[in-house]
Protein backbone atom coordinates (compact mmCIF):
# COMPACT_ATOMS: atom_id res chain seq x y z
CA UNK A 1 0.00 0.00 0.00
CA UNK A 2 0.88 3.69 -0.41
CA UNK A 3 3.28 4.90 2.35
CA UNK A 4 3.53 8.75 3.39
CA UNK A 5 6.37 9.29 5.96
CA UNK A 6 6.20 12.16 8.63
CA UNK A 7 9.01 13.33 10.14
CA UNK A 8 9.23 14.41 12.85
CA UNK A 9 6.82 12.59 14.89
CA UNK A 10 7.46 14.76 18.01
CA UNK A 11 8.90 18.36 18.49
CA UNK A 12 9.16 20.66 21.43
CA UNK A 13 10.33 24.30 20.95
CA UNK A 14 10.28 27.10 22.94
CA UNK A 15 8.03 30.23 21.71
CA UNK A 16 9.48 32.45 18.68
CA UNK A 17 11.24 29.50 17.19
CA UNK A 18 10.23 28.30 13.34
CA UNK A 19 9.62 24.52 13.56
CA UNK A 20 9.53 22.50 10.02
CA UNK A 21 7.40 19.82 9.41
CA UNK A 22 8.26 16.98 6.61
CA UNK A 23 6.02 14.94 4.35
CA UNK A 24 6.81 12.54 2.17
CA UNK A 25 5.50 9.85 -0.39
CA UNK A 26 7.51 7.03 0.01
CA UNK A 27 6.17 4.69 -3.05
CA UNK A 28 4.17 6.93 -5.18
CA UNK A 29 4.31 10.56 -6.10
CA UNK A 30 1.89 12.78 -5.33
CA UNK A 31 0.65 16.27 -6.97
CA UNK A 32 -1.35 16.92 -4.18
CA UNK A 33 -0.67 17.01 -0.66
CA UNK A 34 -2.78 18.13 2.37
CA UNK A 35 -1.75 19.46 5.97
CA UNK A 36 -4.33 18.98 8.59
CA UNK A 37 -4.55 20.44 12.57
CA UNK A 38 -6.10 17.86 14.89
CA UNK A 39 -6.85 19.31 18.53
CA UNK A 40 -7.36 16.50 21.05
CA UNK A 41 -10.83 14.56 20.48
CA UNK A 42 -11.36 16.91 17.38
CA UNK A 43 -11.49 16.07 13.74
CA UNK A 44 -9.21 16.71 10.85
CA UNK A 45 -9.62 20.38 10.35
CA UNK A 46 -7.60 21.28 6.65
CA UNK A 47 -5.21 23.96 6.68
CA UNK A 48 -3.92 24.28 3.53
CA UNK A 49 -4.28 22.10 0.27
CA UNK A 50 0.32 21.73 -1.57
CA UNK A 51 0.19 21.32 -5.50
CA UNK A 52 3.34 20.65 -6.50
CA UNK A 53 5.45 23.37 -8.33
CA UNK A 54 2.89 26.16 -6.97
CA UNK A 55 1.79 27.91 -4.29
CA UNK A 56 -0.36 26.71 -1.41
CA UNK A 57 -4.01 27.19 -1.40
CA UNK A 58 -4.92 27.56 2.36
CA UNK A 59 -8.57 27.40 4.36
CA UNK A 60 -10.05 30.51 5.60
CA UNK A 61 -8.69 31.69 8.80
CA UNK A 62 -5.21 30.02 8.19
CA UNK A 63 -2.58 32.63 8.24
CA UNK A 64 -0.11 31.58 5.16
CA UNK A 65 2.64 33.64 6.36
CA UNK A 66 2.70 32.17 10.09
CA UNK A 67 2.15 28.38 8.47
CA UNK A 68 4.49 28.34 5.11
CA UNK A 69 3.86 25.03 3.12
CA UNK A 70 6.14 24.21 -0.04
CA UNK A 71 6.02 21.56 -2.09
CA UNK A 72 9.09 21.51 -4.02
CA UNK A 73 9.11 17.68 -5.36
CA UNK A 74 6.72 15.23 -6.52
CA UNK A 75 7.68 13.28 -3.05
CA UNK A 76 7.65 15.86 -0.43
CA UNK A 77 5.94 18.80 1.03
CA UNK A 78 7.17 20.48 4.15
CA UNK A 79 5.14 22.83 6.62
CA UNK A 80 6.89 25.63 8.90
CA UNK A 81 5.36 26.88 11.56
CA UNK A 82 7.21 30.29 11.57
CA UNK A 83 7.94 32.63 15.02
CA UNK A 84 5.79 29.51 17.16
CA UNK A 85 3.19 30.29 20.15
CA UNK A 86 1.98 27.95 22.31
CA UNK A 87 -1.35 28.44 21.08
CA UNK A 88 0.31 27.00 17.59
CA UNK A 89 0.85 23.33 19.47
CA UNK A 90 -1.39 21.06 18.19
CA UNK A 91 -0.84 17.81 16.07
CA UNK A 92 -0.28 18.34 12.52
CA UNK A 93 -1.12 15.71 9.86
CA UNK A 94 -0.39 15.51 6.01
CA UNK A 95 -1.97 13.45 3.64
CA UNK A 96 -1.03 12.80 -0.20
CA UNK A 97 -2.79 11.82 -3.30
CA UNK A 98 -1.08 9.70 -5.67
CA UNK A 99 -0.17 11.50 -9.43
CA UNK A 100 -3.00 10.71 -11.66
CA UNK A 101 -5.81 9.67 -8.57
CA UNK A 102 -9.06 11.56 -8.90
CA UNK A 103 -10.71 9.83 -6.32
CA UNK A 104 -10.28 11.76 -3.66
CA UNK A 105 -8.51 8.77 -1.46
CA UNK A 106 -5.48 9.79 0.30
CA UNK A 107 -2.97 8.42 2.71
CA UNK A 108 -2.02 9.87 5.74
CA UNK A 109 1.43 10.33 7.63
CA UNK A 110 1.45 8.98 11.40
CA UNK A 111 1.37 12.91 12.38
CA UNK A 112 3.55 15.25 14.43
CA UNK A 113 2.73 16.62 17.78
CA UNK A 114 3.72 20.14 17.96
CA UNK A 115 4.60 21.26 21.40
CA UNK A 116 5.49 25.13 22.11
CA UNK A 117 6.78 26.63 25.40
CA UNK B 1 -25.90 21.91 8.03
CA UNK B 2 -22.22 20.43 7.58
CA UNK B 3 -22.15 18.34 4.12
CA UNK B 4 -20.95 15.63 6.08
CA UNK B 5 -22.94 14.38 9.66
CA UNK B 6 -20.81 11.88 11.96
CA UNK B 7 -22.22 11.32 15.56
CA UNK B 8 -18.92 11.48 17.46
CA UNK B 9 -19.74 8.93 20.18
CA UNK B 10 -18.33 7.77 22.26
CA UNK B 11 -19.92 4.65 21.59
CA UNK B 12 -18.97 1.56 24.00
CA UNK B 13 -19.33 -1.94 22.88
CA UNK B 14 -18.58 -5.50 24.63
CA UNK B 15 -16.10 -7.84 23.04
CA UNK B 16 -17.46 -9.66 20.34
CA UNK B 17 -20.85 -6.97 19.08
CA UNK B 18 -21.26 -6.27 15.73
CA UNK B 19 -20.87 -2.13 15.68
CA UNK B 20 -22.75 -0.46 13.61
CA UNK B 21 -20.86 3.15 12.08
CA UNK B 22 -22.96 6.49 9.96
CA UNK B 23 -22.94 9.24 8.48
CA UNK B 24 -25.26 11.02 6.14
CA UNK B 25 -24.12 13.28 3.75
CA UNK B 26 -25.82 16.82 1.76
CA UNK B 27 -23.89 16.82 -1.19
CA UNK B 28 -25.24 14.45 -4.09
CA UNK B 29 -22.03 14.82 -6.40
CA UNK B 30 -20.40 12.86 -4.31
CA UNK B 31 -19.46 9.37 -5.48
CA UNK B 32 -16.39 8.15 -3.70
CA UNK B 33 -16.59 6.93 0.08
CA UNK B 34 -13.94 6.27 2.34
CA UNK B 35 -13.80 5.17 6.22
CA UNK B 36 -10.70 5.56 7.94
CA UNK B 37 -9.33 4.42 11.38
CA UNK B 38 -6.89 6.61 13.52
CA UNK B 39 -5.69 5.24 17.15
CA UNK B 40 -4.44 8.22 19.35
CA UNK B 41 -1.64 10.09 18.61
CA UNK B 42 -1.32 8.74 15.06
CA UNK B 43 -2.37 9.31 11.67
CA UNK B 44 -6.02 7.34 9.56
CA UNK B 45 -5.43 4.50 8.13
CA UNK B 46 -7.43 3.83 4.91
CA UNK B 47 -9.69 0.98 6.09
CA UNK B 48 -12.65 0.50 3.05
CA UNK B 49 -12.69 2.36 -0.04
CA UNK B 50 -15.66 2.75 -1.98
CA UNK B 51 -17.38 3.88 -5.09
CA UNK B 52 -20.59 4.69 -5.93
CA UNK B 53 -23.21 2.65 -4.19
CA UNK B 54 -23.64 -1.20 -2.67
CA UNK B 55 -21.98 -2.91 -0.22
CA UNK B 56 -17.89 -4.01 0.22
CA UNK B 57 -16.43 -6.58 2.43
CA UNK B 58 -13.24 -7.18 3.93
CA UNK B 59 -12.70 -9.71 6.54
CA UNK B 60 -14.74 -8.50 9.46
CA UNK B 61 -15.69 -5.14 8.01
CA UNK B 62 -18.12 -4.21 5.57
CA UNK B 63 -18.92 -0.71 4.04
CA UNK B 64 -22.68 -0.11 2.29
CA UNK B 65 -23.44 3.11 0.65
CA UNK B 66 -26.52 3.90 0.07
CA UNK B 67 -26.96 7.50 -2.07
CA UNK B 68 -30.48 7.54 -2.73
CA UNK B 69 -30.77 7.91 1.17
CA UNK B 70 -27.29 9.77 1.16
CA UNK B 71 -26.18 7.28 3.99
CA UNK B 72 -22.99 5.28 4.58
CA UNK B 73 -22.16 2.60 7.00
CA UNK B 74 -19.32 0.21 8.28
CA UNK B 75 -20.04 -2.41 10.08
CA UNK B 76 -16.99 -4.49 12.52
CA UNK B 77 -18.34 -8.19 13.26
CA UNK B 78 -16.58 -9.94 15.96
CA UNK B 79 -15.32 -6.73 17.45
CA UNK B 80 -11.88 -6.54 19.48
CA UNK B 81 -10.56 -4.56 22.27
CA UNK B 82 -7.53 -3.32 19.37
CA UNK B 83 -10.54 -2.26 17.15
CA UNK B 84 -11.14 0.48 19.61
CA UNK B 85 -10.21 4.15 18.07
CA UNK B 86 -11.72 6.85 15.80
CA UNK B 87 -13.83 6.29 13.02
CA UNK B 88 -13.81 9.01 10.14
CA UNK B 89 -15.97 8.89 7.22
CA UNK B 90 -14.90 10.39 4.10
CA UNK B 91 -16.08 11.40 0.86
CA UNK B 92 -15.61 13.01 -2.46
CA UNK B 93 -17.02 13.75 -5.69
CA UNK B 94 -15.78 15.39 -9.24
CA UNK B 95 -17.77 18.37 -7.83
CA UNK B 96 -15.07 20.26 -5.93
CA UNK B 97 -12.00 18.64 -7.83
CA UNK B 98 -12.40 15.88 -5.55
CA UNK B 99 -11.84 17.38 -2.81
CA UNK B 100 -12.34 14.83 0.31
CA UNK B 101 -14.50 16.29 2.92
CA UNK B 102 -14.54 14.42 6.76
CA UNK B 103 -16.98 13.34 8.94
CA UNK B 104 -16.04 14.56 12.44
CA UNK B 105 -15.15 10.84 13.82
CA UNK B 106 -16.92 8.63 15.96
CA UNK B 107 -14.99 7.54 19.32
CA UNK B 108 -15.24 3.54 19.54
CA UNK B 109 -14.46 1.74 22.67
CA UNK B 110 -14.31 -1.95 22.67
CA UNK B 111 -15.01 -3.25 26.41
CA UNK B 112 -12.90 -7.07 27.03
Amino acid sequence: GAVVSQHPSRVICKSGTSVKIECRSLDFQATTMFWYRQFPKQSLMLMATSNEGSKATYEQGVEKDKFLINHASLTLSTLTVTSAHPEDSSFYICSARPRGENTGELFFGEGSRLTVL
Amino acid sequence: QKEVEQDPGPLSVPEGAIVSLNCTYSNSAFQYFMWYRQYSRKGPELLMYTYSSGNKEDGRFTAQVDKSSKYISLFIRDSQPSDSATYLCAMSGRTGGFKTIFGAGTRLFVKA
